[in-house]
């Protein structure tokens, strides 16, 4: 498997413009998420979605972010206008379902390389 | 999930052991310890993780304390390539997969 394939892997743009992340998780994963990492804030939890669905978007810091799953290999994450403090590393993971039947089961994450986005 | 208190930064010889240590003192008892690195410029990266017993795999061994408030990382010998933050995370192991990554430690191994 080519493990989680995130694109682009960088972008530049400038403040305004509709900026398109993109996300293809490991195939048979059902739990994808979206992450931001500053040096300011760390590595933050956007949004995480589990079978397609949206469970948990409150860490989207504002109106401007928008995040969708229209199929099980797909996501984006849009930001509509963009600004200069969205520049950031945004990591997008995926998991196995996970669970707590059986003592083997668990919810590793993996990341993908990451898209470095640059708002000017 | 309970929160986790590491030391911000530290410093190992290149093929000593590496021990990092977390506090989890709040933990539940549905809750595991996971631990995950984060190499610079790169996505983090799943180590290992355990609830109660010790663990031990390839990469690294995870040793946690009777009362579960604590644990031990240890990277046995360490190598530069072992240079990167290490995250402590606490969480339920449900099907939301959900994990919050504090500040970790920055671990630097030198020459």
């Amino acid at each position: 498997d080519a493990g989680v394939i995130q694109s682009p892997r960088h972008e530049v743009t400038e403040m305004g413009q509709e900026v398109t992340l993109r996300c293809k998780p490991i195939s048979g994963h059902n739990s994808l998420f979206w992450y931001r990492q500053t040096m300011m804030r760390g590595l933050e939890l956007l949004i995480y979605f589990n079978n397609n669905v949206p469970i948990d978007d409150s860490g989207m810091p504002e109106d401007r972010f928008s995040a969708k799953m229209p199929n099980a290999s797909f996501s984006t994450l849009k930001i509509q206008p963009s600004e200069p403090r969205d520049s950031a590393v945004y990591f997008c993971a995926s998991s196995h379902p996970g669970g707590l039947a059986g003592g083997s089961s668990y919810n590793e994450q993996f990341f993908g390389p990451g898209t470095r986005l640059t708002v000017l | 999930d309970a929160k986790t208190t590491q030391p911000p930064s530290m410093d190992c010889a290149e093929g000593r052991a590496a021990n990092l240590p977390c506090n989890h003192s709040t933990i539940s008892g549905n809750e595991y310890v996971y631990w995950y690195r984060q190499i610079h410029s790169q996505g983090p990266q799943y180590i290992i993780h355990g609830l109660k017993n010790n663990e031990t795999n390839e990469m690294a061994s995870l040793i946690i304390t009777e009362d579960r408030k604590s644990s031990t990382l240890i990277l046995p010998h360490a190598t530069l390539r072992d240079t990167a933050v290490y995250y402590c995370i606490v969480t339920r192991n449900t099907n939301a997969g959900k994990s919050t990554f504090g500040d970790g430690t920055t671990l630097t191994v030198k020459p």
